[in-house]
């Protein structure tokens, strides 16, 4: 069975900080990860996603790598602004393609110290 | 832009009750998804749908049922409701096709 893990669970740092997300997954035969932001009290909006074939996806200041060997995926923030707080997850697409089998992490919350 | 909406954002009912989340979205999506989150346990599947009056359950659908009835609306439904369904849920859709979900913002649901 597939287990994600993110640590650490919660991380504060100042603002213009640059810093890492990790995520890490027991089981390297996956189609996809990707990575979401949630707010407080809502909904879970999508921010990179990255096929098994990839090494890595950008976007804005965001930027996410996967290492499948080691079931290893990073989200770099770079110059980190309050409005980031948030809580980030991960979430794993088994290889076979089954949405069903999705397997999330229970998130890192961010928070940004102006 | 797509919207996936659900029904309430914060729900309060009485164990025993029976009760029914709603979530609607406009993209046409075929997949809809019911999760519920609670802390520590990171998102957990109770049922999937993979188009208009198809169902599958995920990893936890004990004590809940669905209803796809039309290709917007997928609804769960908790025929008796107990204190241990005190939860955020979560519904998302997406295109058979592609692999990104759309959430929508969640339902607070306290059961008394």
């Amino acid at each position: 069975k597939q287990e994600v893990t993110q640590i650490p669970a919660a991380l504060s740092v100042p603002e213009g900080e640059n810093l890492v997300l990790n995520c890490s997954f027991t089981d390297s035969a996956i189609y996809n990860l990707q990575w979401f932001r949630q707010d407080p009290g809502k909904g879970l909006t999508s921010l990179l996603l990255i096929q098994s074939s990839q090494r890595e996806q950008t976007s804005g200041r965001l930027n996410a790598s996967l290492d499948k060997s080691s079931g290893r995926s990073t989200l770099y923030i770079a110059a980190s602004q309050p409005g980031d707080s948030a809580t980030y997850l991960c979430a794993v697409t088994p290889f076979s393609g089954g949405y069903q089998k999705v397997t999330f992490g229970t998130g890192t919350k961010l928070q940004v110290i102006p | 832009d797509v919207k996936v909406t659900q029904s309430s954002r914060y729900l309060v009912k009485r164990t025993g009750e029976k009760v029914f989340l709603e979530c609607v979205q406009d993209m046409d999506h075929e997949n809809m998804f019911w999760y519920r989150q609670d802390p520590g346990l990171g998102l957990r599947l109770i049922y999937f749908s993979y188009d208009v009056k198809m169902k599958e359950k995920g990893d936890i659908p004990e004590g809940y049922s669905v209803s796809r009835e039309k290709k917007e609306r997928f609804s769960l439904i908790l025929e008796s409701a107990s204190t241990n369904q005190t939860s955020m849920y979560l519904c998302a859709s997406k295109f058979a096709n592609t692999d990104t979900q759309y959430f929508g913002p969640g339902t607070r649901l306290t059961v008394l």
